[in-house]
């Protein structure tokens, strides 16, 4: 069974901490990683990784794609209170190789 | 420039009932997809589309019938409600079905009571 699994599953932090979210998977068919960000409804795409080892950088957030170690992280450096949010890996894979499966999701709380 | 639309926002049921949500897309993707959310459980995949015509499976397809008749539309049946179908639903779309980001309605918050 395809799995993805988030971790921490909660995170509280002061602002202008850095933090790091971590996902791993276990997929048959893998063929991308996708971070989302998501505050009160639509989820919101962050970084999509294709090849281990390249970082992908959006200002204050990164975010890097392990294939030998089937895993993935996101920083968020300097965080402020606009960072809280729940953040989701989705990876794509499956038999056919077109589905999303998400992880649980890490809730981050980042206080002022 | 719409994106996913979904209709409606809100639906209380009554158990037994049953609705269809709506979805429709603008952005001439190919790729379709229902998830549901719930609390500490992320995004399940109910149904996807790969095109008109073609539907499949996801993880947790039972008590929903979905078909893609235009490349625009992709409406997912809820046949006999039940209150393990609360939930908040979102439909998604991606320009391919392969290496391409989705992007997300605003939800449809379903309670049956």
């Amino acid at each position: 069974e395809d799995k993805v699994v988030q971790s921490p599953l909660s995170l509280v932090v002061h602002e202008g901490d850095t933090v790091t979210l971590n996902c791993s998977y276990e997929v048959t068919n893998f063929r991308s990683l996708l971070w989302y960000k998501q505050e009160k409804k639509a989820p919101t795409f962050l970084f999509m990784l294709t090849s281990s080892g390249i970082e992908k950088k959006s200002g204050r957030l990164s975010s890097i794609l392990d294939k030998k170690e089937l895993s993935s992280i996101l920083n968020i450096t300097a965080t402020q209170t606009g960072d809280s949010a729940i953040y989701l890996c989705a990876v794509e894979a499956g038999q056919a190789g077109t589905a999303l499966i998400f992880g649980k999701g890490t809730t981050l709380s980042v206080s002022s | 420039n719409a994106g996913v639309t979904q209709t409606p926002k809100f639906q209380v049921l009554k158990t037994g009932q049953s609705m269809t949500l709506q979805c429709a897309q603008d952005m001439n993707h190919e790729y379709m997809s229902w998830y549901r959310q719930d609390p500490g459980m992320g995004l399940r995949l109910i149904h996807y589309s790969v095109g008109a015509g073609i539907t499949d499976q996801g993880e947790v397809p039972n008590g929903y019938n979905v078909s893609r008749s235009t490349t625009e539309d992709f409406p997912l049946r809820l046949l006999s409600a039940a209150p393990s179908q609360t939930s908040v639903y979102f439909c998604a779309s991606r320009r391919t079905a392969r290496n391409t980001e989705a992007f997300f309605g605003q939800g449809t918050r379903l309670t049956v009571v």
